[in-house]
């Protein structure tokens, strides 16, 4: 079965120190990857995908095919940071596997 | 700017009751989703539309159904409130295309089943 997993429900880093988010997925083919992100009080986002290869508020996340897995790292951790993040994907149809989920708490 | 509104931001009903959640779109997107978020299971998604008129079960379906007579409209029925249903219930929308598109969330319903 499809399976997204987030295997930290909750991660506290202290401010200035790196974190990682982990998340492995179960799947035989080439999923899309995404990491969304909710804030305190905020609707959920996206934060970035795969496919794009991008940085976005520091954050990066590298798909890793032989170990399944597409972890979001950021060197430097900030207090805004501090929120509900959730790794997804999708394979052929338009639906998205959320994982569980990790809350991170940056500590000042 | 996208923008998915959701008709409460919190609803409370009693136990048998029938509940209307409904869901607006104003970007034209063809899809639209339905999720039902909880501590420790993440999100889970109760229904899909692909288009008017059409939609297909997710994850967790039972005890739910769904209305989508407009492009711009997704409504989430209970039809008879029970208390596991208490949760927080997500609408989402999104474009079809051959590639993945982002998915765009309403501020979500807060539904507690008494």
């Amino acid at each position: 079965a499809q399976r997204v997993t987030q295997p930290e429900k909750l991660l506290s880093v202290f401010k200035g120190a790196p974190v990682e988010l982990k998340c492995n997925y179960s799947y035989s083919g080439s999923p899309e990857l995404f990491w969304y992100v909710q804030y305190s009080r905020q609707r959920l986002q996206l934060l970035l995908r795969h496919i794009s290869r991008e940085s976005i508020k520091g954050f990066t996340a590298d798909l890793n095919k032989g170990e399944t897995s597409f972890h979001l790292k950021k060197p430097f951790a900030q207090e805004e940071d501090s929120a509900m993040y959730y790794c997804a994907f999708q394979t052929g149809a338009n639906n998205l596997f959320f994982g569980t989920g990790t809350r991170l708490t940056v500590i000042p | 700017d996208v923008k998915v509104t959701q008709s409460s931001r919190y609803l409370v009903k009693r136990t048998g009751e029938k509940v209307f959640l409904e869901c607006v779109q104003d970007m034209d997107h063809e899809n639209m989703f339905w999720y039902r978020q909880d501590p420790g299971l993440g999100l889970r998604l109760i229904y899909f539309s692909y288009d008017v008129k059409m939609k297909e079960k997710g994850d967790i379906p039972e005890g739910y159904s769904v209305s989508r007579e407009k492009k711009e409209r997704f409504s989430l029925i209970l039809e008879s409130a029970s208390t596991n249903q208490t949760s927080m219930y997500l609408c989402a929308s999104s474009l079809r295309g051959r590639h993945t598109d982002t998915q765009y969330f309403g501020p979500g319903t807060r539904l507690t089943v008494l």
